[in-house]
């Protein structure tokens, strides 16, 4: 199925562990983006990366970077996790010359203890 | 403050009621304006877009932009337990820094009981 792929779905971390959250789309959108949602808080944006070797930063940026690595893949690294990086993080895209708005994946609910 | 304001709700409504769901902006710059239905443990899913001032149909719902007002709201007739789920809101500019980058309302959480 077409569409924005994120891996994994869930994660537990201790308190300063590294992880990677993986997203591939297949839609051959050129910009791409991370979110993060909060209860109370909505979507907020963490980075987003408008094309292919580009990527700036969003509200939220910090405890996190980015790498695009080609025009499908768009990761979020956390360096040093802590607790109030426990959220819900969504990865999206979109055609940079569409105001149709963006293709969510299913999220990756990622836990710090 | 938000650039977009939303009430968070909860909202609960019976089978068959109208619902109104309402987005308020600070940014006369906003062009495009979207709404966005996410079930729970999912990821949000496009469901209306618009352009400018004016209203749009599809099938049950409607959406409606007044810019003069900054206001912004989705109407769903006939409402069906199935149309559980967070709404949020959503727009953005036409250009500039804020090209094809969206602002998003803290979301709406609707339930609708039989």
């Amino acid at each position: 199925n077409a569409g924005v792929t994120q891996t994994p779905k869930f994660q537990v971390l201790k308190t300063g562990q590294s992880m990677t959250l993986q997203c591939a789309q297949d839609m051959n959108h050129n910009s791409m983006y991370w979110y993060r949602q909060d209860p109370g808080m909505g979507l907020r944006l963490i980075y987003y990366s408008a094309s292919e070797g580009t990527t700036d930063k969003g509200e939220v940026p910090n405890g996190y970077n980015v790498s695009r690595l080609n025009k499908r893949e768009f990761s979020l690294r956390l360096e040093s996790a802590a607790p109030s990086q426990t959220s819900v993080y969504f990865c999206a895209s979109s055609d940079a010359d569409t105001n149709y708005g963006y293709t969510f994946g299913s999220g990756t609910r990622l836990t710090v203890v | 403050q938000k650039e977009v304001e939303q009430d968070p709700g909860p909202l609960s409504v019976p089978e068959g009621a109208i619902v109104s769901l309402n987005c308020t902006y600070s940014n006369s710059a906003f062009q495009y304006f979207m709404w966005y239905r996410q079930y729970s443990r999912k990821g949000p899913e496009l469901l209306m877009y618009t352009y400018s001032s004016g209203n749009k149909e599809d099938g049950r719902f409607t959406a409606q932009v007044d810019k003069s007002s900054k206001y912004i709201s989705l109407f769903i007739r006939d409402s069906q337990p199935s149309d559980s789920a967070t709404y949020l809101c959503a727009m953005k500019g036409a250009g500039g820094t804020s090209y094809g980058k969206l602002t998003f309302g803290q979301g709406t959480i609707l339930t609708v009981h039989p």
